[in-house]
């Protein structure tokens, strides 16, 4: 089946920096790459995504790229903000096996 | 706005107690799931199910059975609970059979057996 993996785990910036969390996914068949952001205490939520006919996608100050030959996706926070503090899931799925695959996660700590 | 909701946030049993999590979801998607959180480990996933009365096992379905008899109701039932299973349980659903679906979480809930 296919295998997410996840750096860093945790991942320690000055407010402003940027922020990079990478993914790597073994099965090549998956075409969607979730990225969810789970606050404090509340739901992981989908904050972007990118299907496999594409290589980049930005909404604002987050983006994120995706190498298909390497079989590795990554997620880009630029002017990080003390908001952005939460652990943030990358996931990989397939047709016709949909279910999600989801890396260990990331706890991102923004400090002011 | 989509709602996955789990009826329990915040549960205290003790060892050997049954347990059951309870979700519901209203926006008719045929897959749900049950999920574990517990910190380093990311999610993990106990039990699925694709259809009404369907299931399947996920990663660790060790001590855990589920129910499924309403699309829009999953349970998760601990049948002896154990103190190892202390941990954030997470219900989803997705609507599938497609990838390129957003899965949507409850909001969690966290059991302690003591």
């Amino acid at each position: 089946g296919e295998n997410v993996e996840q750096h860093p785990s945790t991942l320690s910036v000055q407010e402003g920096d940027s922020a990079v969390i990478k993914c790597t996914y073994s099965d090549s068949a998956s075409n969607y790459f979730p990225w969810y952001k789970q606050e404090l205490g509340k739901r992981p939520q989908l904050i972007i995504d990118i299907r496999s006919n594409v290589g980049e996608k930005k909404d604002q100050r987050i983006a994120v790229t995706l190498n298909k030959t390497a079989k590795h996706f990554s997620l880009h926070i630029t002017e990080t903000q003390p908001e952005d503090s939460a652990v943030y899931f990358c996931a990989a799925s397939k047709g016709g096996s949909y279910i999600p695959t989801f890396g260990r996660g990331t706890s991102l700590i923004v400090h002011p | 706005d989509v709602k996955v909701t789990q009826s329990s946030r915040y549960l205290v049993k003790r060892t050997g107690e049954k347990v059951f999590l309870e979700c519901v979801q209203d926006m008719d998607h045929e897959n749900m799931f049950w999920y574990r959180q517990d910190p380093g480990l990311g999610l993990r996933l106990i039990y699925f199910s694709y259809d009404v009365k369907m299931k399947e096992k996920g990663d660790i379905p060790e001590g855990y059975s589920v129910s499924r008899e309403k699309k829009e109701r999953f349970s998760l039932i601990l049948e002896s609970a154990s103190t190892n299973q202390t941990s954030m349980y997470l219900c989803a659903s997705l609507r599938g059979p497609s990838s390129g679906n957003t899965i949507y979480f409850g909001e969690g809930s966290w059991l302690t057996v003591v």
